[in-house]
């Protein structure tokens, strides 16, 4: 298992365009985890996934904003009509089910638009 | 709603020096606590998890403990090198399924 994997890596867009990434997680975890880090910020929570259901999303989360977990598998984020505001790095993470199971994050997708 | 503050901010020290970092949450009711490092431009690497029934959990020269009654964790770093630069953030896990992350401590190891 090589971990939490996303992609692409950066993503350079310009204001307007629609972008989508995608993350996948470690194969035997269910739960799926989206987060937003601007810079010298903590990561803010965006939306969570158990298998392929969204269970819950964040204020952040505008209508511009959609994600997605076909069969629980990988996930994809997609942003519409990016705005300048949008620029952050995009943090996916998975864990287990469970109090006792910590979260493992992936290398994250730097989005910066311009 | 659940507030993690850190601080220091930013440190600095020499390297081999023993250091503290700082963690405080707003609520006790945490199911687990987890330490992270981030280097620049990089995902975040898991370092500790504490559950909520235990004090403290070590690895190699970092340790970490925790205190619900008072809010607080701590991460100590023993006989730091400069391998160790990097941005630490703590997280709590409350219910809600998320995690509250800190806004991290700027760790630089001078040699």
């Amino acid at each position: 298992d090589t971990g939490v994997s996303q992609n692409p890596r950066h993503k350079i867009t310009k204001r307007g365009q629609n972008v989508t990434f995608r993350c996948d997680p470690i194969s035997e975890h269910n739960r799926l985890y989206w987060y937003r880090q601007t810079l010298g910020q903590g990561p803010e929570f965006l939306t969570y996934f158990q298998n392929e259901a969204q269970l819950e999303k964040s204020r952040l989360l505008s209508d511009r904003f959609s994600a997605e977990r076909p069969k629980g598998s990988f996930s994809t984020l997609e942003i519409q009509r990016t705005e300048q505001g949008d620029s952050a790095m995009y943090l996916c993470a998975s864990s287990l089910s469970g109090s006792s199971y910590g979260y493992t994050f992936g290398s994250g997708t730097r989005l910066t638009v311009v | 709603k659940q507030e993690v503050t850190q601080i220091p901010a930013a440190l600095s020290v020499p390297e081999g020096e023993n250091l503290v970092l700082n963690c405080s949450f707003t609520d006790s009711a945490i199911y687990n606590l987890q330490w992270f490092r981030q280097d620049p431009g990089k995902g975040l690497t898991s370092l500790l998890l504490i559950q909520s029934s235990q004090r403290e959990q070590t690895s190699g020269r970092l340790n970490a403990s925790l205190d619900k009654s008072s809010g607080r964790s701590t991460l100590y770093i023993a006989a730091s090198q400069p391998g160790d630069s990097a941005t630490y953030l703590c997280a709590s896990h409350n219910a809600g399924n998320m995690l509250t992350f800190g806004g991290g401590t700027r760790l630089m190891v001078k040699p």
